[in-house]
């Protein structure tokens, strides 16, 4: 079964507003989850860490104040995007892992943001 | 963590084998060869990893070269389902709970 889901699968949205995405970890208690964003034909891109109990941390170039990370528990990371625009329009997704270095890491089904 | 390269496509016939290549050149001695699957419109999975010696697992083998520096992802039978974007990922086995960096992989599209 699913290790890590995510919450909404998809959403449309009005340019202006705000959409809340909901990472959770399913399995296991999960201190550190990752945020990625995939645009249309390309791969991966990290956006962000997300650490229980902390600030999150950005990747160059990702805007903290746009892109609102919250890890309030261990098992729920969630992603705000704040004043969506379409650029921001794009596939996003978290992952996680039980434990430290080589361990597997466990993918979201992803959410497809699309901001009209 | 080190680069790897691989082929952007590649196809196969329903039932074949497929042998995926990378290329890591770079690999340090403490990097682990990470495989990863993407299908469509779903987020990745993980497939198999090893770090010297061949793996198998129930969804595929991995062959690494004897110098490390590059390794073959193997389906034994390829099947529609199968269809994916591939990701070879050298991951080092002293990084922590650090996260995956994806390179552009391998679309493999497999023909019935």
């Amino acid at each position: 079964g699913a290790v890590v889901s995510q919450h909404p699968s998809r959403v449309i949205c009005k340019s202006g507003t705000s959409v809340k995405i909901e990472c959770r970890s399913l399995d296991f208690q999960a201190t550190t989850m990752f945020w990625y964003r995939q645009f249309p034909k390309q791969s991966l891109m990290l956006m962000a860490t997300s650490n229980e109990g902390s600030k999150a941390t950005y990747e160059q170039g990702v805007e903290k104040d746009k892109f609102l990370i919250n890890h309030a528990s261990l098992t729920l990371s969630t992603l705000t995007v704040t004043s969506a625009h379409p650029e921001d329009s794009s596939f996003y997704i978290c992952s996680t892992s039980r434990r430290l270095g080589t361990d597997t890491q466990y993918f979201g089904p992803g959410t497809r943001l699309t901001v009209l | 963590d080190a680069k790897t390269t691989q082929p952007n496509s590649m196809e196969s016939n329903e039932e074949e084998p497929v042998h995926l290549p990378c290329n890591h050149s770079t690999i340090s001695g403490t990097d682990y060869i990470h495989w990863y699957r993407q299908l469509p419109s779903q987020g990745p999975e993980y497939v198999i990893h090893g770090l010297t010696s061949n793996v198998n697992n129930r969804m595929a083998s991995l062959a690494i070269a004897e110098d490390r520096k590059s390794s073959t992802l193997i389906l034994h039978r390829a099947t529609l389902r199968d269809a994916a974007v591939y990701y070879c990922i050298l991951r080092d086995g002293n990084s922590g709970n650090t996260p995956l960096v994806f390179g552009k992989g391998t679309r493999l599209s497999v023909i019935a």
